[in-house]
């Protein structure tokens, strides 16, 4: 049961404007958000978290915005570049699990010159 | 300071066969995970070693197994590979211990073939 979803596989963005990439989750008890970049053939890496107990987050160009009442969190890409071109996860954990992550499927954000 | 490394990079196994995936960091962190990602699917945790001297099951243990040999290294075997198991498989690691630190780091990945 996918406690974690990325409804939108793919996303087309012209390069300077905004990029919103979205994610839902399920389990109230998640205590941490974090967004993750995908290159091909590469690792993910951490882009940015947001705690359950804020409901904004930035850091440069990436901005977490987190509604806990709706279960929604989104990343904000401001502008968007070419080189932001990957795919993007969304991802929760508790503590009580360990700090494991659980995925969405990722959305796959394709910034256009 | 090479981060997440693992080994090998890529593997064609016969149904049957068994292998071990190697992974190991060199950041001192005490967690370390595996997932493995399939086409069209987020990544999805097979086990998890909180810390050194402990493994847990993660969402997708069946047909695995692992060893938390040091802080260092966390090995992946697959005892008798079945074509289900063909997949992309990462490891990771974070440090552990207080709440305002989650990031986990990946290694790159082995891409694993079973046929």
């Amino acid at each position: 049961d996918q406690q974690v979803k990325q409804n939108s596989p793919s996303l087309s963005v012209q390069e300077g404007r905004i990029s919103i990439l979205n994610c839902d989750y399920t389990n109230s008890m998640f205590d941490y958000f974090l967004w993750y970049k995908k290159y091909p053939a590469e690792g993910p890496t951490f882009l940015i978290s947001i705690s359950s107990i804020k409901d904004k987050n930035e850091d440069g160009r990436f901005t977490v915005f987190l509604n806990k009442s709706a279960k929604h969190l989104s990343l904000h890409i401001v502008p968007s570049q070419p080189g932001d071109s990957a795919v993007y996860f969304c991802a929760a954990l508790t503590a009580a699990s360990g700090y494991a992550l659980n995925f969405g499927k990722g959305t796959s954000l394709l910034v256009t010159p | 300071n090479a981060g997440v490394t693992q080994t090998p990079k890529f593997q064609v196994l016969k149904t049957g066969q068994s292998m071990t995936l190697q992974c190991a960091q060199d950041m001192n962190h005490n967690s370390m995970y595996w997932y493995r990602q399939d086409p069209g699917m987020g990544l999805r945790l097979i086990y998890y070693s909180a810390s050194e001297g402990t493994t847990d099951k993660g969402e997708v243990p069946n047909g695995y197994n692992v060893s938390r040999l040091n802080k260092r290294e966390f090995s992946l075997r697959l005892e008798s590979a079945a074509p289900s198991q063909t997949s992309v498989y990462f490891c990771a690691s974070s440090e552990r211990g207080w709440a305002g630190n989650t990031e986990q780091f990946f290694g790159p990945g082995t891409r694993l073939t079973v046929l």
